[in-house]
């Protein structure tokens, strides 16, 4: 069954602390997106990638860096967690065409205190 | 600067009435619109695409349309039921150099009460 998996599903960390987000995809998508969502905004995207290897910057990148490892993996890192980071963060892939609904996982809740 | 906006904010309607949510947008070139249903804290489920110059898509208590000249879509709920609480977010997809870009409207939160 097609799945967008994050973990972890909660986190909280101290300020300067290192997070690693992980995301994992069985969709076969050539797309997959790191977005934060807070109250009042829509979804924003952090960063992107069409492949394996591959990194797109997104709209809002300060304080991220992103990986993908495989097709399946895409990985999120905060190096130096700040309290604006306080969001909660959501994966997602798709086949880049909208012929097919994106699929998201179910949110990963960071806290930096 | 936001280049999806939805309306209303929020919106509370009685179990059976019927909604009308708004989506604008300025996104160039556009690809395709997406309606997605979002439960409190939970990820996005699509519930329509809508793709041509003006589209119209049912799906069920859902039926949406959009104007790509006019760049606006609406998104209908029939005879709403208690689950329909949830916030309804739009979702507009790059046709350039950029395609695979998503753009999100901040959403409009749907309350149903009995």
């Amino acid at each position: 069954e097609a799945a967008v998996t994050q973990s972890p599903r909660n986190k909280v960390t101290v300020t300067g602390g290192n997070v690693t987000l992980s995301c994992r995809q069985t969709n076969s998508h050539n797309y997959m997106y790191w977005y934060r969502q807070d109250t009042g905004h829509g979804l924003r995207l952090i960063h992107y990638s069409y492949g394996a290897g591959n990194l797109q910057i997104g709209d809002v990148p300060d304080g991220y860096k992103a990986t993908r490892t495989t097709q399946e993996d895409f990985f999120l890192l905060l190096e130096l967690a700040s309290p604006s980071q306080t969001s909660l963060y959501f994966c997602a892939s798709s086949d880049g065409t909208g012929g097919q609904a994106p699929l998201f996982g179910e949110g990963t809740r960071l806290s930096v205190l | 600067k936001t280049q999806v906006e939805q309306s209303p904010q929020s919106l509370v309607v009685r179990q059976g009435e019927n909604c009308v949510l708004q989506c604008n947008y300025s996104v160039t070139p556009d690809n395709h619109l997406r309606w997605f249903k979002q439960d409190t804290g939970k990820g996005l489920v699509s519930l329509t695409v809508l793709v041509d110059q003006k589209d119209k898509t049912s799906n069920g208590r859902y039926s949406a349309t959009l104007d790509k000249d006019a760049k606006h879509s609406t998104l209908h709920i029939t005879a709403t039921l208690l689950d329909d609480t949830a916030t309804y977010i739009c979702v507009v997809g790059d046709r350039g150099s950029a395609l695979g870009r998503l753009h999100f409207g901040a959403g409009t939160q749907l309350i149903v009460i009995p």
